[in-house]
C-alpha cells in the first residue's frame, strides 16, 4: 500500500525541455507539498497546496508550475529545465488541524544535461 | 524568520556507541519539532515529533529527543547506534503553519 506516489523515479532529460512529475497521495490528506533536496542534501520547501488552492509559493523561478486536479494529486510541471534544476524532488502529504506531520514520497531524481 | 541548525554535518561511529545529534531552531512562538531519517536511496520517514506535553518523546527503532525550549534544542539520542541507522538524519520544525523548515542534514555512519 503506497501512501504517497511519484512518478517518474528518475527524469534525465536536456536543458531547455519542458518534464512534468506526478504525485499521488491514499492518506485522504488535505495537503500536498513540493519539496527540492540539492545535491548537498538541503531541503526546501517549492510549494503547498490545501484542497487544491495553492497555501504556500515559495521563491520558485516561474518556469515551476504546480497543478493539483484533485486534493490526492500534485504535479509540478517545469518549462525549459536548466542544470540547475537537477535535484531530487520530493512530493509530501499531511493533514490540516492538529497535526502537521508530513508523509514523503519516494522522491523523483530529476538530471538535466 | 524560522531556520533550523544542525551542527553535525558528519557524524562516524562505531556500533554499540551512543549517538546524540544537535538541532537548534530559531522562532518566537509555539513550535512543533521533528527529526526525520532518509536511508541511502529512500524517501524521508518520520522518527519522532513534538507537539506539546513531555518534552522527552520516544520514537522509532530506539531513538529518542528532548525539547529544551530554553535552549531552542531539539537534540536526537540513541544509547546504542548498529550499523543499520547509517543514513541522513533532518532535524525540522514548524510553527503555525504546516511549512516545514529543515535543518541542512547529518549525515551518519556506523561502522560494525
Amino acid at each position: 500500500d503506497t501512501a504517497v506516489s511519484q512518478t517518474p523515479k528518475y527524469l534525465v532529460t536536456q536543458m531547455g525541455n519542458d518534464k512534468s512529475i506526478k504525485c499521488e497521495q491514499n492518506l485522504g490528506h488535505d495537503t500536498m507539498y513540493w519539496y527540492k533536496q540539492d545535491s548537498k542534501k538541503f531541503l526546501k520547501i517549492m510549494f503547498s497546496y490545501n484542497n487544491k488552492e495553492l497555501i504556500i509559493n515559495e521563491t520558485v523561478p516561474n518556469r515551476f508550475s504546480p497543478k493539483s486536479p484533485d486534493k490526492a494529486h500534485l504535479n509540478l510541471h517545469i518549462n525549459s529545465l536548466e542544470l540547475g534544476d537537477s535535484a531530487v524532488y520530493f512530493c509530501a502529504s499531511s493533514l490540516v488541524g492538529n497535526s502537521y506531520e508530513q508523509y514523503f514520497g519516494p522522491g523523483t531524481r530529476l538530471t538535466v544535461t | 524568520a524560522q531556520s533550523v541548525s544542525q551542527h553535525n554535518h558528519h557524524v562516524i561511529l562505531s556500533e554499540a556507541a551512543s549517538l546524540e545529534l544537535g538541532c537548534n531552531y530559531s522562532y518566537g512562538g509555539t513550535v512543533n519539532l521533528f527529526w526525520y531519517v532518509q536511508y541511502p536511496g529512500q524517501h524521508l520517514q518520520l522518527l519522532l515529533k513534538y507537539f506539546s506535553g513531555d518534552p522527552l518523546v520516544k520514537g522509532i527503532k530506539g531513538f529518542e529527543a528532548e525539547f529544551i525550549k530554553s535552549k531552542f534544542s531539539f537534540n536526537l539520542r540513541k544509547p546504542s547506534v548498529q550499523w543499520s541507522d547509517t543514513a541522513e538524519y533532518f532535524c525540522a520544525v514548524n510553527g503555525n503553519t504546516d511549512k516545514l523548515i529543515f535543518g541542512t542534514g547529518t549525515r551518519l555512519q556506523v561502522f560494525p
